[in-house]
């Protein structure tokens, strides 16, 4: 498959370990806030998502917090394992229109 | 597989050649959205549409870039004249808004454009 974000900030963790990829937004009216993990050559693949009326929520094995005052979104993955390994986008959802990405993270599961 | 399909998933043209591209959104879903990415980037809104009504295309790259969805279901994407500058993956995503509810979007596989 081909490579998804050659130039990406590359994140390297130990399996077994937590993860931590932060994403910073500009748009204030932005209201809903997803992450996507994309594996070489797929699509966007949903993990996660949050509305803006909320600064935490949890999944299985991910946690996404949102902090709205400095516009700052992280992703939290528990127990990293090397099928995490992939490029993750952070999205944002203003008015339930279009998504606008932003830049992406690429993480690295080192077993 | 009820997900969102693209076909093709590759396609090689030369540059001043058409193509079009096809999106089978998740079947009960009204929203359906193109992106493109190219190497490096997450993908770029292009336009999109609530069951057959495009809502939005001021953000197609150029008047050679069109996009329909004329029954409500399926989209095609079709490029004009295409440019070497047009190689990117070509991503379809489809939602289903509710009153109140959010804009969870679901994206295919992407078709990956090669000009040359």
């Amino acid at each position: 498959g081909e490579s998804v974000g050659l130039h990406l900030p590359t994140l390297s963790v130990q399996e077994g370990d937590n993860s931590i990829i932060n994403c910073a937004y500009s748009n204030s009216a932005s209201d809903y806030f997803i992450w996507y993990k994309q594996e070489s050559g797929k699509g966007p693949q949903f993990i996660i998502d949050i509305r803006s009326n909320m600064d935490k929520r949890q999944g299985q094995r991910v946690t996404v917090l949102l902090n709205k005052t400095v516009k700052h979104l992280s992703l939290q993955i528990a127990a990293t394992q090397p099928g995490d390994s992939a490029v993750y986008f952070c999205a944002f959802n203003t008015g339930r229109r279009a998504l606008t990405f932003g830049s992406g993270t690429r993480l690295q599961v080192q077993p | 597989d009820t997900g969102v399909s693209q076909d093709p998933r590759h396609k090689i043209t030369k540059r001043g050649q058409n193509v079009t591209f096809r999106c089978d959104p998740i079947s009960e879903h009204n929203r359906l959205y193109w992106y493109r990415q190219t190497l490096g980037q997450g993908p770029e809104f292009l336009t999109y549409f609530q069951n057959e009504a495009q809502l939005e295309k001021s953000r197609l790259l150029s008047d050679r870039f069109s996009a329909e969805r004329p029954k409500g279901s399926f989209s095609t994407l079709e490029i004009q004249r295409t440019e070497q500058g047009d190689s990117a993956m070509y991503l379809c995503a489809s939602s289903l808004i509710t009153a109140g509810g959010a804009n969870e979007q679901f994206f295919g596989p992407g078709t990956r454009l090669t000009v040359l």
